[in-house]
């Protein structure tokens, strides 16, 4: 079975500062691992994902995550905030199974981030 | 460029009604879900669809049913809604190269 724990329900930060969202998973078979945001009122869309090879993967919004195989981590990284990154963001892990194709999207609690002047 | 369509955005129900979430996808994806939003445990998967007339449940499948009868609609019926079933619902269609796409959602209300 495959789960996300995502380290703090809430996060704050100053505007230029340095964001980090911790995101660990657990899984039997090699990862593919993702970040989503939710703005307000609004579904969610795609940061970045991690599937093989490389695993500092850049996404958009000048946002990052380093995939750690031996800590079992990803977490996210932006080295200055803005006011815009306030939002919610999930983790989420899935798994190729081969002919069967790609496992369930399981999804952690979600890290609220809150930027402040 | 619609992508994933979900229809209504807010509804209200008394305890007993029935009602049916609508989704409608225009990218040919095969994979479809239904995920309810609740605070502080994320996203949780109800049912999901890996191709039309093809159906399973997710983690939480109690008091929902849902069909697919063709590739770009996976409709989410609640039978007899309950309060427990207040939440946001959102429905996602999944490309070949594992990339979920979700929809704006739907603000269900139960009373």
């Amino acid at each position: 079975a495959q789960s996300v724990t995502q380290l703090g329900s809430h996060v704050s930060v100053s505007e230029g500062a340095l964001v980090l969202l911790r995101c660990n998973y657990s899984s039997s078979v090699p990862p593919y691992l993702f970040w989503y945001v939710q703005y307000p009122n609004q579904g969610l869309q795609l940061l970045l994902k991690y599937t093989t090879g490389a695993t500092l993967v850049k996404g958009i919004n000048g946002f990052e995550a380093e995939f750690k195989k031996s800590e079992t981590s990803f977490h996210l990284t932006k080295p200055s905030a803005h006011m815009s990154d306030a939002a919610e963001y999930f983790c989420a892990v899935s798994s190729f199974l081969g002919a069967g194709g790609y496992n369930k999207l399981i999804f952690g609690a979600g890290t609220r981030l809150a930027v402040h002047p | 460029n619609a992508g994933v369509t979900q229809t209504p955005k807010f509804q209200v129900l008394k305890t007993g009604q029935s009602m049916t979430l609508q989704c409608a996808q225009d990218m040919n994806h095969e994979y479809m879900s239904w995920y309810r939003q609740d605070p502080g445990m994320g996203l949780r998967l109800i049912h999901y669809s890996v191709g039309a007339g093809i159906t399973d449940q997710g983690e939480v499948p109690n008091g929902y049913n849902v069909s697919r009868s063709t590739t770009e609609d996976f409709p989410l019926r609640l039978l007899s809604a309950a309060p427990s079933q207040t939440s946001v619902y959102f429905c996602a269609s999944r490309d070949r190269g594992n990339i979920q796409y979700f929809g704006a959602g739907t603000r269900l209300s139960v009373l």
